[in-house]
C-alpha cells in the first residue's frame, strides 16, 4: 500500500451530476495535493494544501472544488463537469520542511465524463 | 517557470539490457530531482532521487546521473526485468515547497523477454 487512499477507483458520472473525490493518508504528512493526469500530457497540479489551507489554486475552473477537513484528508467535488474533465485524478502528500521531500501519490480516481 | 521535457517516450529494451531515460530542465535553481514509476492501474511512486549537490546515486539496479552544467539528468537501468516495465517520469523542483515540482511527459519502458 502507498499509504494514501483514493476513493472511489472508477468514477462515471454525466455532465449534471455532482459527485466527490475522496483522499485519506496516513503518513502524517502535513501538505496535500490534487493532480490531474490525462493521456500524453504531463501531471497537471490542481491544488495544494499545506496545514489545511490551500496555497495554491492553478486556474483551475470552479467546477473543481477541493475541501481539506484536515490535515489526513482531502476531497476534490465535482459538478457540472465537461467531457474533457474525464482523466485520472491524483492525490499526494508530502510532509514540507526546509528542504525538498518527495511526494507519494495514491492510486488515483478513473473519471469518466459522459 | 520551471520547463523539463523528457526522452524517449517509448522504450523497448530485451530482458537482460539497460535502459536509459533523459530530462533535461530550465530552471538553473532546480535543486531537487525524483523519479517516479508509474505501473498500469497505480499512481507514481517514487524510485530514486538526487540532489543538486550530489552528481551520481545508485540503488541496487537503477541509477541516477546529474549534470548541473548542461541541466539534464537521467535514469539509468540495468539488467532489465519484464516487472521494470511500466512508464517513468522524471520531475524536477526549484527551491521552495513540493507544490513546484514540474514532471516530465513519461517514458512508457517495455521490457521484452
Amino acid at each position: 500500500e502507498t499509504g494514501v487512499t483514493q476513493t472511489p477507483r472508477h468514477l462515471v458520472m454525466g455532465m449534471t451530476n455532482k459527485k466527490s473525490l475522496k483522499c485519506e493518508q496516513h503518513l502524517g504528512h502535513n501538505a496535500m495535493y490534487w493532480y490531474k493526469q490525462s493521456a500524453k500530457k504531463p501531471l497537471e497540479l490542481m491544488f495544494v494544501y499545506s496545514l489545511e489551507e490551500r496555497v495554491e489554486n492553478n486556474s483551475v475552473p470552479s467546477r473543481f472544488s477541493p475541501e481539506c477537513p484536515n490535515s489526513s484528508h482531502l476531497f476534490l467535488h465535482l459538478h457540472t463537469l465537461q467531457p474533457e474533465d474525464s482523466a485520472l485524478y491524483l492525490c499526494a502528500s508530502s510532509q514540507l520542511t526546509t528542504g525538498n521531500s518527495p511526494l507519494h501519490f495514491g492510486n488515483g480516481t478513473r473519471l469518466t465524463v459522459t | 517557470g520551471e520547463n523539463v521535457e523528457q526522452h524517449p517516450s517509448t522504450l523497448s529494451v530485451q530482458e537482460g539490457d539497460s535502459a536509459v531515460i533523459k530530462c533535461t530542465y530550465s530552471d538553473s535553481a532546480s535543486n531537487y530531482f525524483p523519479w517516479y514509476k508509474q505501473e498500469l492501474g497505480k499512481g507514481p511512486q517514487l524510485i530514486i532521487d538526487i540532489r543538486s549537490n550530489v552528481g551520481e546515486k545508485k540503488d541496487q539496479r537503477i541509477a541516477v546521473t546529474l549534470n548541473k552544467t548542461a541541466k539534464h539528468f537521467s535514469l539509468h537501468i540495468t539488467e532489465t526485468q519484464p516487472e521494470d516495465s511500466a512508464v517513468y517520469f522524471c520531475a524536477a523542483i526549484g527551491s521552495g515547497t513540493a507544490s513546484k515540482l514540474t514532471f516530465g511527459t513519461g517514458t512508457r519502458l517495455q521490457v521484452t523477454l
